[in-house]
Formats: structure tokens, C-alpha cells, sequence
């Protein structure tokens, strides 16, 4: 069970790049997300999915698009990449069923914006 | 705004010592609440959770927390800390209305000394 994969684990790009970062589960979870992680200041959201077709803005989604075609990808582009957008990056996935109020997490992509 | 805080962004104990890691959070609804472990250059790992059941939650690894909802606070304790203990810990909280969005708190760095 691979549970959360994340592509690639190592990013750099130039300021203005554009790029897709990967997140597939195969856990048949509903709800996936993508966080931000920034010293000092934990983990913020930036975009998240309760299903396929349906995805929501979370606290920081400026600069960030998302689209959710199946239940198993939840893909984050970049499209015109910015220094300020250098950071860890992880996804993360959940069943809605009540009681299950686990997130399972990726193992992060670093990216660095020159 | 609902928040969580950790106080104390570094921590050090000796080996074999307390571990005492703070969070509180701002909500009058009590929420589901989490700890993570992050180890160096690794994902998020689930340490325990708080699901309205037991206030008292044990999680893995020797760690446990209590949930006092009159102080709003969810503090993780170990009774004897090991070097391998050595990580960042991030509360977070899916506050009411959430489907499964997390807020997180900004960390907390534990230092184990021998």
C-alpha cells in the first residue's frame, strides 16, 4: 500500500517557470489538500478536493491552480513561479467517512524558486 | 479567527526527562485535535488524535495528551524522552464546519540532550 506519493521530491526553477507537482493516493480517499510548509510557520492550505471535480481555496491559493479530474490525482500547478513560493510542499489525503478524521501525508516536494 | 498556538518554538530536555509540548487553540466549539511528528527531511506522521471520546488520548511511541476543554489546550507529554525523540511536533486542529481541513499550529523543535 503506497498510500500518498508525491513527484518529484526536488524542484528548482526560475523565477517566471511554470510547473505541475503530482500527488496520487490509492487509499479511494475523497478528500486530498496541499499545504505549504514555511519555518516558524507550520503548515498552511492552500487548496483542497472533497471529490473529484470539486476543489475549494484554502488560506494561501494566490500564485497556486488545482484541479481534481479523478478521485486518485490531485495535481498543484505553479504558473508563473515566484521566489516567494520556494518551500515544502505536501499533500495530503482523507476519507470523509465520520470517524475516519485521519490525514495521511505525502513525503513532500522542496522546490526552490532562483 | 480560529488559531492554534504552540508556545515555544524550541524545546530541550535531557534524555530520560519530561516532555512537556504546548498547543492551545481558539474555538468555543471543541474541535478534533492532532499531533504530528516530523522527522528530518521526512513527511508528516500521525502521533495521536482527539475524536470527543476519552480526554486522555495515548498515541504511539510513549507519547499521550489531554484535551481540558476549559483551558482550550491539547499539551503532549512523553514521561521519559529518548534521543530518538528527537523531531518537530505540530498540533492541528479540524475545527467544526471543516470537511477535513487542518490549522497548525507553527511547531515546536524538540531537542533531546544525552
Amino acid at each position: 500500500n503506497a498510500g500518498v506519493t508525491q513527484t518529484p521530491k526536488f524542484q528548482v526553477l526560475k523565477t517566471g517557470q511554470s510547473m505541475t507537482l503530482q500527488c496520487a493516493q490509492d487509499m479511494n480517499h475523497e478528500y486530498m489538500s496541499w499545504y505549504r510548509q514555511d519555518p516558524g510557520m507550520g503548515l498552511r492550505l492552500i487548496h483542497y478536493s472533497v471529490g473529484a471535480g470539486i476543489t475549494d481555496q484554502g488560506e494561501v491559493p494566490n500564485g497556486y491552480n488545482v484541479s481534481r479530474s479523478t478521485t486518485e490525482d490531485f495535481p498543484l500547478r505553479l504558473l508563473s513561479a515566484a521566489p516567494s513560493q520556494t518551500s515544502v510542499y505536501f499533500c495530503a489525503s482523507s476519507s470523509l467517512d465520520s470517524g475516519k478524521n485521519i490525514q495521511y501525508f505525502g513525503a513532500g516536494t522542496r522546490l526552490s524558486v532562483l | 479567527a480560529q488559531s492554534v498556538t504552540q508556545l515555544g518554538s524550541h524545546v530541550s530536555v535531557s534524555e530520560g526527562a519530561l516532555v512537556l509540548l504546548r498547543c492551545n487553540y481558539s474555538s468555543s466549539v471543541p474541535p478534533y485535535l492532532f499531533w504530528y511528528v516530523q522527522y528530518p527531511n521526512q513527511g508528516l506522521q500521525l502521533l495521536l488524535k482527539y475524536t470527543s471520546a476519552a480526554t486522555l488520548v495515548k498515541g504511539i511511541n510513549g507519547f499521550e495528551a489531554e484535551f481540558k476543554k476549559s483551558e482550550t489546550s491539547f499539551h503532549l507529554t512523553k514521561p521519559s524522552a529518548h534521543m530518538s525523540d528527537a523531531a518537530e511536533y505540530f498540533c492541528a486542529v479540524r475545527f467544526s464546519g471543516s470537511a477535513r481541513q487542518l490549522t497548525f499550529g507553527s511547531g515546536t523543535q524538540l531537542t533531546v540532550l544525552p
